[in-house]
């Protein structure tokens, strides 16, 4: 079955500091991949998705994704991150039955 | 444009009572979504209408009904309530159903059964 994986449950990091966040998806063929944010108290809102195509994604926010098919991965990443992006970050694919599977989530802490 | 709107967004009920939650979206998209949000687990989907009309079960659908009311809106409802149901529930809509379409989410409703 088709499963997503995020290995981090939490990650801290300084503000300014450079920020990956790890995804590693299961499926055979090219998944449609996404990545969310949710800041505390809000609902879910799209940073960036992967259909096909060039495997660097740009989203919102100043974060890029990138596709990495020999690796079944799809990290995040931000070259400085800010106090405001500090949130919880979901990675999900897309199975055969075109329903939305989500990671577990990766929430992000940032030091002042 | 409101977006996705979802009421309440608190309750508390205690167990064996019945609520619907309610939600509606202004951007004329044609599927919805109920998802709840447990810690460590992520976002699990209840049930999904692709379109105006229909509606099917997705992971977790057992203890739940929805209603697809028209193009708009979308109400989930608990018959029963239990506490393994004390979750946050989202919804969702896209343009259209799952896998290329954005989803656009309310902001959710944090449930709690005694």
């Amino acid at each position: 079955a088709q499963s997503v994986t995020q290995p981090d449950i939490h990650i801290t990091v300084s503000e300014g500091a450079s920020l990956e966040l790890r995804c590693n998806y299961s499926y055979g063929a090219t998944p449609y991949l996404f990545w969310y944010v949710q800041s505390p108290g809000q609902g879910l809102q799209l940073l960036l998705k992967y259909f096909s195509g060039d495997t660097l994604v740009q989203g919102i926010k100043g974060f890029e994704a990138e596709f990495k098919r020999s690796q079944s991965s799809f990290n995040l990443r931000k070259p400085s991150v800010h106090w405001s992006d500090a949130a919880e970050y979901f990675c999900a694919v897309v199975n055969r039955d075109d329903k939305i599977i989500f990671g577990k989530g990766t929430r992000l802490h940032i030091l002042p | 444009n409101a977006g996705v709107t979802q009421t309440p967004k608190f309750q508390v009920l205690k167990t064996g009572q019945s609520m619907t939650l309610q939600c509606a979206q202004d951007m004329n998209h044609n599927s919805m979504y109920w998802y709840r949000q447990d810690p460590g687990m992520g976002l699990r989907l209840i049930y999904y209408s692709a379109s105006e009309g229909t509606t099917d079960k997705g992971e977790v659908p057992n203890g739940y009904n929805v209603s697809r009311l028209n193009k708009r809106e979308f109400s989930l409802r608990l018959e029963s309530a239990a506490p393994s149901q004390t979750s946050v529930y989202f919804c969702a809509s896209s343009v259209r159903r799952a896998s290329a379409d954005t989803q656009y989410f309310g902001p959710g409703t944090r449930l709690t059964v005694l």
